[in-house]
C-alpha cells in the first residue's frame, strides 16, 4: 500500500521555465511533508519542507505548495536550471500521532527531473 | 564535517553469507534508521532506533537485523543475504524532536547478492 505516491517518472524542462513535480497521499494522519533531491551516487539531500498548518513555502527558486484537501503537494521550481536535473523525493510524516513523534518519514517513489539547456 | 558515514560504498557477495552494513554519524542525532531504494518503489524504511538500545521494524524488516549500543553507530546486518536483498541501501539520521523530521543521509552502498 503506497500511502505516498509520486505518478511521474520523469520530467524533462527546458532550462529557465518551471519545473512542477507532483505528490499525492493517502493518509490523512500525514501532517508534515518534505521534499529531497538526489543526485547519482549520492544520498537524498533535505530540499524544502512544509507544515499542514501552511498551503505554501517558498525558499529561493523552490516553492512547495499543500492541498490539504485533494491531498496534493507539489514542487515548483522557477526557473529551472540544468544543475537542478536530479532524482525528487517526497515524503511524509505523522509527527503527531498518538501524541508521539516517531520521526518516520514515508517515500514517494521519486520523480526523475532532467533540466536541458 | 557534519556528516553521516556508510561502508562499504559497494558490495558483491553470495547468498547466504553474513554481512554487516556499518553507519556512524557524527551530529549526537538520537534518531537514526536505515532504507533501501528499488526502482518503482522509492525509499521504505527497514529499521530505526530512537535512542541507544532502542530499535524496532519499519516497513520492509525481513531478513535484517541492526543494533544500537552507541549513540553514533547503527550498523544493518544481513545474517542470511538472500538475492531479493540486492538494492540501494541508506542510513540516515536525525534529531528526535517533532519540530523537524530533515534527516541526514549517508551516501548509500549498493548491495549485490548473487
Amino acid at each position: 500500500d503506497q500511502q505516498v505516491k509520486q505518478n511521474s517518472p520523469s520530467l524533462s524542462v527546458q532550462e529557465g521555465r518551471i519545473s512542477i513535480l507532483n505528490c499525492d497521499y493517502t493518509n490523512s494522519m500525514f501532517d508534515y511533508f518534505l521534499w529531497y533531491k538526489k543526485y547519482p551516487a549520492e544520498g537524498p539531500t533535505f530540499l524544502i519542507s512544509i507544515s499542514s498548518i501552511k498551503d505554501k513555502n517558498e525558499d529561493g527558486r523552490f516553492t512547495v505548495f499543500l492541498n490539504k484537501s485533494a491531498k496534493h503537494l507539489s514542487l515548483h521550481i522557477v526557473p529551472s536550471q540544468p544543475g537542478d536535473s536530479a532524482v525528487y523525493f517526497c515524503a511524509a510524516s505523522a509527527r503527531w500521532a498518538g501524541g508521539t513523534s516517531y520521526g518516520k518519514l514515508t517515500f514517494g517513489q521519486g520523480t526523475i527531473l532532467t533540466v536541458h539547456p | 564535517e557534519a556528516q553521516v558515514t556508510q561502508n562499504p560504498r559497494y558490495l558483491i557477495t553470495v547468498t547466504g553469507k553474513k554481512l554487516t552494513v556499518t553507519c556512524s554519524q557524527n551530529m549526537n542525532h538520537e534518531y537514526m534508521s536505515w532504507y533501501r531504494q528499488d526502482p518503482g518503489l522509492g525509499l521504505r524504511q527497514i529499521y530505526y532506533s530512537m535512542n541507544v538500545e532502542v530499535t524496532d521494524k519499519g516497513d520492509v524488516p525481513e531478513g535484517y537485523k541492526v543494533s544500537r549500543k552507541e549513540k553514533r553507530n547503527f550498523p544493518l546486518i544481513l545474517e542470511s543475504p538472500s538475492p531479493n536483498q540486492t538494492s540501494l541501501y541508506f542510513c540516515a539520521s536525525s534529531f528526535r524532536t517533532g519540530t523537524n523530521e530533515k534527516l541526514f543521509f549517508g551516501s548509500g552502498t549498493q548491495l549485490s547478492v548473487l
